[in-house]
C-alpha cells in the first residue's frame, strides 16, 4: 500500500507570496493532519480534515487554510507568506475510529521544507 | 506552556550504551505515541500505549506509560548508530482527534 505523498517536497518563495501544499493520504484513510515542523517550536498541529470538512483546528492565524476533496486528498493554503511561515509542512492520514483505526495513529509523508525569503 | 515536555532535549552517547527519554505532563492522556523521526522524512509511528502502567516491547526498545497517564518513557538497551533520530512523543486527551506533541529528543549515537 503505498504512503502519504506530499508534493511539492521543496519550495521557495518571498514575503507576502502565498503558497499551496498538496497531500494524498493512505488509500482508505479518510483523516488528514497538517502540521507545521520548525526548530524552535517543535512539531505543531494545524488543523485536520475528515469527509472534506475541517473538524479540529490549532493555533494559527487565518492565513493558514485548507480543504479536503471527496478523494480524501488534501490542500493547505498560506497566503501573505512571512518569513516565520519557513518551516517543514507534515501531512499525516489515519484511519478513523468507526473505520477500525486505532487511538489516533498517524501516517506522515516526508513533508514539503518551505522557505519564505 | 509546552503541555509535553520530554528530556533530555538533545544525548550522544556510544553504540552499545543504554538510555532514557522521558515524556511528562500533568495532564491525563487517552493515548501516547512514539514516532522516530530521521532527517528528511516524516516521524514514523514506534509505538501507541493506552492503558496506565502499560510496558511495550519492540526489539530493543521498551516503552511504559505511567500509571496516572500523565507520562511516559522510552528505554533503548545497546544502542546502535540506526537509532540515531529525533524521537517524538505525542498524546491525545480524551477523543478530540487532536495529537499534541512534545518536543523532541535528538539522539545521536556514534560508533
Amino acid at each position: 500500500k503505498a504512503g502519504v505523498t506530499q508534493t511539492p517536497r521543496y519550495l521557495i518563495k518571498t514575503r507576502g507570496q502565498q503558497v499551496t501544499l498538496s497531500c494524498s493520504p493512505i488509500s482508505g484513510h479518510r483523516s488528514v493532519s497538517w502540521y507545521q515542523q520548525t526548530p524552535g517550536q517543535g512539531l505543531q498541529f494545524l488543523f485536520e480534515y475528515f469527509s472534506e470538512t475541517q473538524r479540529n483546528k490549532g493555533n494559527f492565524p487565518g492565513r493558514f487554510s485548507g480543504r479536503q476533496f471527496s478523494n480524501s486528498r488534501s490542500e493547505m493554503n498560506v497566503s501573505t507568506l512571512e518569513l516565520g511561515d519557513s518551516a517543514l509542512y507534515l501531512c499525516a492520514s489515519s484511519l478513523t475510529r468507526l473505520a477500525g483505526g486505532r487511538y489516533n495513529e498517524q501516517f506522515f509523508g516526508p513533508g514539503t521544507r518551505l522557505t519564505v525569503l | 506552556t509546552q503541555l509535553l515536555e520530554q528530556s533530555p532535549q538533545f544525548l550522544s552517547i556510544q553504540e552499545g550504551e543504554n538510555l532514557t527519554v522521558y515524556c511528562n505532563s500533568s495532564s491525563v492522556f487517552s493515548s501516547l505515541q512514539w514516532y522516530r523521526q530521521e532527517p528528511g522524512e516524516g516521524p514514523v509511528l514506534l509505538v501507541t500505549v493506552v492503558t496506565g502502567g502499560e510496558v511495550k516491547k519492540l526489539k530493543r526498545l521498551t516503552f511504559q506509560f505511567g500509571d496516572a497517564r500523565k507520562d511516559s518513557s522510552l528505554h533503548i538497551t545497546a544502542a546502535q548508530t540506526g537509532d540515531t533520530g529525533l524521537y517524538l512523543c505525542a498524546g491525545e486527551r480524551g477523543n478530540t482527534g487532536k495529537l499534541i506533541f512534545g518536543q523532541g529528543t535528538t539522539l545521536q549515537v556514534k560508533p
